[in-house]
């Protein structure tokens, strides 16, 4: 246990609803980061955030998906009307602010579109 | 994408012998990091090496560092069942501290 949790675990819906994942950081890590993993491949970077400041967004995050920080401790991630190349495991990262800090990831949650 | 490779991609090795697995990428780095991951769990932090550095040690993992090259490995020494994982390297480019995997290294350790 890394102290990042993610909630929920695993989440099954059908496509085109709408989904919302939390991730809470290590309380004193003022960064916090949300990859996607499919099966066999490493994760890809979506977006982060320095407090509650998004600072960059992926390409791989389109319109559909939306994330928050808003007072700068527990992020959300939301996918609207999902779509089955949405499945994946969403994992959740923080940091220190340092970027030759290591992140501590989140077990994930792992959605399924059906 | 992925912005570097792991080789090989798979390996299959008994309890006691060693480990070896390699990372190359194609752009400058601050740092790479090395991660564990357990069949479908979260990414355990291994070892970070910064790119003015040509080796680190932890316990039984040892890494290089060849910025020239744009590689990297990793050595598992005297492995062991529960070193069964996939081991990830990502590349730290900015000073954000965003992570560029690699599609990782599967390894099964037999008793």
């Amino acid at each position: 246990d890394t102290g990042v949790s993610q909630d929920p675990r695993h989440k099954i819906t059908k496509r085109g609803q709408n989904v919302t994942f939390r991730c809470d950081p290590i309380s004193e890590h003022n960064r916090l980061y949300w990859y996607r993993q499919t099966l066999g491949q490493g994760p890809e970077f979506l977006t982060y955030f320095q407090n509650e400041a998004q600072l960059e967004k992926s390409r791989l995050l389109s319109d559909r998906f939306s994330a928050e920080r808003p007072k700068g401790s527990f992020s959300t991630l939301e996918i609207q009307r999902t779509e089955q190349g949405d499945s994946a495991m969403y994992l959740c990262a923080s940091s220190l602010e340092r970027a030759e800090k290591e992140q501590f990831f989140g077990p994930g949650t792992r959605l399924t579109v059906l | 994408s992925q912005q570097g490779e792991e080789d090989p991609q798979a390996l299959s090795i008994q309890e006691g012998e060693n480990a070896t697995m390699n990372c190359s990428y194609k752009t400058s780095i601050n740092n790479l990091q090395w991660y564990r991951q357990n069949s479908g769990r979260g990414l355990v932090h291994l070892i970070l090496i910064r790119s003015n550095e040509r080796e680190k040690h932890s316990g039984r993992l040892r890494v290089t560092l060849d910025t020239s090259k744009k590689s990297s490995s990793l050595l598992i020494t005297a492995s062991r069942a529960a070193d069964t994982a996939s081991y990830f390297c990502a590349r730290s480019t900015d000073s954000w501290g965003k992570l560029q995997f690699g599609a990782g290294t599967q390894v099964v350790v037999t008793p």
